[in-house]
């Protein structure tokens, strides 16, 4: 069983719907991480957070650290938001450790126009 | 800021040649990490330093693989012999120190390596 899991492994949705990417994970975690990779290839971190909520632009990002879960909402789907969602979490609690991520699978949003 | 910046970009070698990947992290940045993401495996770990010192290495799939960090603004990712499962992408990232910025991490657009 992987540490992190996210659901739905692939989503299509219409242009204005209200989407929600699902993370549960197994480990203790010093924070978690939202990444959205677009066709091209690249990374970009979305959230790091580790309790609560944080939001910026059509994007909402919460954790529930005693459930072990989080999700990632988008307000008002567009096409460009079709991406590779990948939830991630910083499992060290070390000073020292950085940010070594252990990754989920990922979830491959389509937004149809 | 420039952000993450690798190189290349894209690489084709045949099986057996030597591969560098080229890595420079965001300036005051002293964490920097390999990972490798394939369709099979998704995104993995393969190495990570911390001030130029390499922390944890037990990501790196054999001895044909070793990485390099000889000062704070270059590292290197080099296969030796390359194979065909190697062909994947490989991401550098990089991140601040703990505590300044949290731990948010910045990638770098990736090294598509095929080998053939």
């Amino acid at each position: 069983k992987n540490e992190v899991e996210q659901s739905p492994q692939n989503l299509t949705a219409q242009e204005g719907e209200f989407i929600t990417i699902n993370c549960s994970y197994s480990v203790g975690i010093s924070a978690l991480h939202w990444l959205q990779q677009h066709p091209g290839g690249g990374i970009v971190s979305l959230f790091m957070l580790s309790s609560g909520k944080k939001k910026h632009g059509r994007l909402i990002a919460t954790i529930n650290i005693q459930e072990k879960h989080s999700s990632l909402h988008i307000t008002a789907s567009h096409p460009r938001d079709s991406a590779v969602y990948i939830c991630a979490v910083t499992k060290d609690f070390k000073e020292t450790s950085g940010s070594r991520l252990t990754f989920g699978e990922g979830t491959q949003l389509t937004v149809n126009p | 800021d420039a952000g993450v910046i690798q190189s290349p970009r894209h690489e084709v070698t045949e099986m057996g040649q030597e591969v560098t990947l080229r890595c420079k992290p965001i300036s005051g940045h002293d964490y920097l990490f390999w990972y490798r993401q394939t369709m099979m495996r998704g995104l993995e770990l393969l190495i990570y330093f911390n001030n130029n010192v390499p922390i944890d290495d037990s990501g790196m799939p054999e001895d044909r693989f070793s990485a390099k960090m000889p000062n704070a603004s270059f590292s290197t990712l080099k296969i030796q012999p390359s194979e065909p499962r190697d062909s994947a992408v490989y991401f550098c990232a990089s991140s601040p120190p703990h505590g300044k910025g949290g731990n948010t991490i910045y990638f770098g657009e990736g090294s598509w390596l095929t080998v053939v």
